[in-house]
């Protein structure tokens, strides 16, 4: 069975920290995929990045950036001079073959203080 | 393109009611997708369908139905409702898997569900 662990529940930083968001996940399929939502405090849920098994390149985007390892089922989610619009719950979510059934981690609330 | 969009917003149930929530999607996908959130909590599958005619459980169907006659529209229904079923419910949609591969899910606005 998949599953998707997000150890940190809540994180508070201040304005200009960087900061990481560690996600840890299980599956027996050798191809998966993973995903970084956020939801921020309005309720809705965005998208991030999506990542398939066979791409264990790391990702930058702006000021974001994710580190997928294999070797140790991590997909970490980075965030560099983090504002306080980055305040959130960011979710790690993860799909076996077929996109059939995502498994969502619980979420890691971040709050960035001014 | 609207995207994915639900209704109602909001709706307060009284216990042994039912109700439907709506979801629909303009953007051709055949994966469709209900969860549930809880306070504080992740997002749990209730149901998903991977096109029209076919619905399957996800890891809490029970006290839910759904159907899916159209590519479009993929309602929730709630029998018979209880307190437990107190949530945030998001309908969400994705590109179909060709080739195993998984796309992203958009997700709707949320329908937030309160049974007294």
């Amino acid at each position: 069975a998949q599953k998707v662990t997000q150890a940190q529940t809540e994180i508070s930083v201040v304005e200009k920290e960087d900061v990481t968001l560690d996600c840890v996940y299980e599956t027996r399929d050798t191809t998966y995929y993973l995903f970084w939502y956020k939801q921020p405090p309005s309720g809705e849920l965005v998208f991030l990045i999506r990542r398939n098994s066979f791409d264990e390149q790391n990702e930058i985007s702006g000021r974001y950036s994710w580190n997928f390892q294999k070797s140790t089922s991590s997909f970490n989610f980075t965030i560099t001079a983090s504002q306080v619009v980055d305040s959130a719950v960011y979710f790690c979510a993860l799909s076996e073959t077929g996109g059939q059934n995502f498994v969502f981690g619980p979420g890691t609330r971040l709050s960035v203080l001014p | 393109n609207a995207g994915v969009t639900q209704t109602p917003k909001f709706r307060i149930l009284k216990i042994g009611q039912s109700m439907t929530l709506q979801c629909t999607q303009d953007m051709n996908h055949n994966y469709m997708y209900w969860y549930r959130q809880d306070p504080g909590m992740g997002l749990k599958l209730i149901y998903y369908s991977v096109g029209a005619g076919i619905t399957d459980k996800g890891e809490v169907p029970n006290g839910y139905n759904v159907s899916r006659s159209t590519t479009e529209d993929f309602p929730l229904r709630l029998e018979l409702a209880a307190p437990s079923q107190t949530s945030v419910y998001f309908c969400a949609s994705s590109y179909p898997g060709y080739g195993g591969r998984t796309d992203e899910q958009f997700f709707g606005p949320g329908t937030r569900l309160t049974v007294l």
